[in-house]
Order: C-alpha cells, then sequence, then structure tokens
C-alpha cells in the first residue's frame, strides 16, 4: 500500500526565518514524489518533484525538498519564508510500476509565516 | 496556455438531485484525473481517464457515480441522487499524451459542491 504522512497539521514561522514542512511516505520500491501548493478556494500548483538522480530538488517560489531514501522523507523547506508563503501544503506520491496515474496525498500542512 | 478548467466553480444541489463537474484539460493534454477533496482531508484520488477511455476508476464510489472523457468536449464527472456525505471540494488534473509515471499532474480551481 502506498501512503504520505505529514505529522504536522500546522507549521508557524517568522518571515525571514527557514521553514521546514515534513513528509514521509511508504510505498513499494522507489516513488516519485512531489509538493503542491494550495492557496484559499483555488486549485493545487505544482511546485517540485523527486524523480532520480540528485537528493536535493528546487523547484518554484525558492522551494527545495531533500529527498532521504533511508528515511523515507522528503521535506519541503525554504531558506528565508516570505509572508506570501502562507498557504496549505499537500506532499504526494506514486510508486514507480504501480498503479497507473493516481497520486497519493498526505492530509496537508498548513504554513503560517508571520511578519 | 490556459491551465486545467473546471466549471462551475461553487454548486449547490439539494438532497436527490444530480451533479454534473465539467473539466477542460491544458491545451495538448489528453489525461484527465478526478480527486475528491473533503475538509479536514487531503485529496482522494477517484478516475483516471483518457480520451474515451476510462483507466482506473478503482477510487469511484460503486454507486451514483460516474465519469466520462469523450472525443470532443470535456471531462465530466457525474454525481446522482447526492446525498450531504458527497459536499467536497472536487478536483480536476491533466497530463501530457506521454505520461509517463512521472508526468505531473497540473490541477484546476476545483468545483465546490454543496449538498443541502
Amino acid at each position: 500500500a502506498q501512503s504520505v504522512a505529514q505529522p504536522e497539521d500546522q507549521v508557524n514561522v517568522a518571515e525571514g526565518n527557514p521553514l521546514t514542512v515534513k513528509c514521509t511516505y511508504s510505498v513499494s520500491g522507489n516513488p516519485y514524489l512531489f509538493w503542491y501548493v494550495q492557496y484559499p478556494n483555488r486549485g493545487l500548483q505544482f511546485l517540485l518533484k523527486y524523480i532520480t538522480g540528485d537528493n536535493l530538488v528546487k523547484g518554484s517560489y525558492g522551494f527545495e525538498a531533500e529527498f532521504n531514501k533511508s528515511q523515507t522523507s522528503f521535506h519541503l523547506k525554504k531558506p528565508s519564508a516570505l509572508v506570501s508563503d502562507s498557504a496549505l501544503y499537500f506532499c504526494a506520491v506514486r510508486g514507480r510500476g504501480s498503479t497507473l496515474g493516481r497520486l497519493y496525498f498526505g492530509r496537508g500542512t498548513q504554513l503560517t509565516v508571520w511578519p | 496556455n490556459a491551465g486545467v478548467m473546471q466549471n462551475p466553480r461553487h454548486l449547490v444541489r439539494r438532497r436527490g438531485q444530480e451533479a454534473r463537474l465539467r473539466c477542460s484539460p491544458m491545451k495538448g493534454h489528453s489525461h484527465v484525473y478526478w480527486y475528491r477533496q473533503l475538509p479536514e482531508e487531503g485529496l482522494k484520488f477517484m478516475v483516471y481517464l483518457q480520451k474515451e477511455n476510462i483507466i482506473d476508476e478503482s477510487g469511484m464510489p460503486k454507486e451514483r457515480f460516474s465519469a466520462e472523457f469523450p472525443k470532443e468536449g470535456p471531462s465530466i464527472l457525474r454525481i446522482q441522487q447526492v446525498v450531504r456525505g458527497d459536499s467536497a471540494a472536487y478536483f480536476c488534473a491533466s497530463s501530457p499524451p506521454r505520461s509517463g509515471e512521472a508526468d505531473t499532474q497540473y490541477f484546476g480551481p476545483g468545483t465546490r459542491l454543496t449538498v443541502l
């Protein structure tokens, strides 16, 4: 079975500080991993994905994520948070060679960046 | 280049009525996915379609729900005889024709269904 866990419902950080949004996964074999962001009453926007190769993936808006196979984690990071980063963040996984198409999502982490 | 379009954005139905949700994929995309987001939960996969074909409907409830992606026109998610538990945000995503496992799915703005 494939699943994603986002252990924190909420993350609060001051503007200018580094932020981390955590994600761990469970999948058979090697995964494809994705991060999406959702602003209020909007759809999901793609941030970045891990396919293979370099464990550090860089994405949109200054975000990056580190794939750690031994810890089955794919934490989202940003060196300096902005108030405009406040949104709901979703981690998603798809196993290689597994069920066609579908992504498995975590429950989401609400990020609040205060001025 | 327009993104994934969904309409209506908000839909209110009374119990027992039918709900039709439409999704137009990004230009050049031929793979469509539907997900449902219940309050306080992540997105749950419902169905994966290509033009005129249902590829994977393992996430669809067995009754009252159906989906199609005709040769011409948008993909339709149809919910018959809606109940209050169907109230949710329904998101459509699309990916390009060569879709491999690593292809990114691009999401529409969603349709928020409220059942009274």
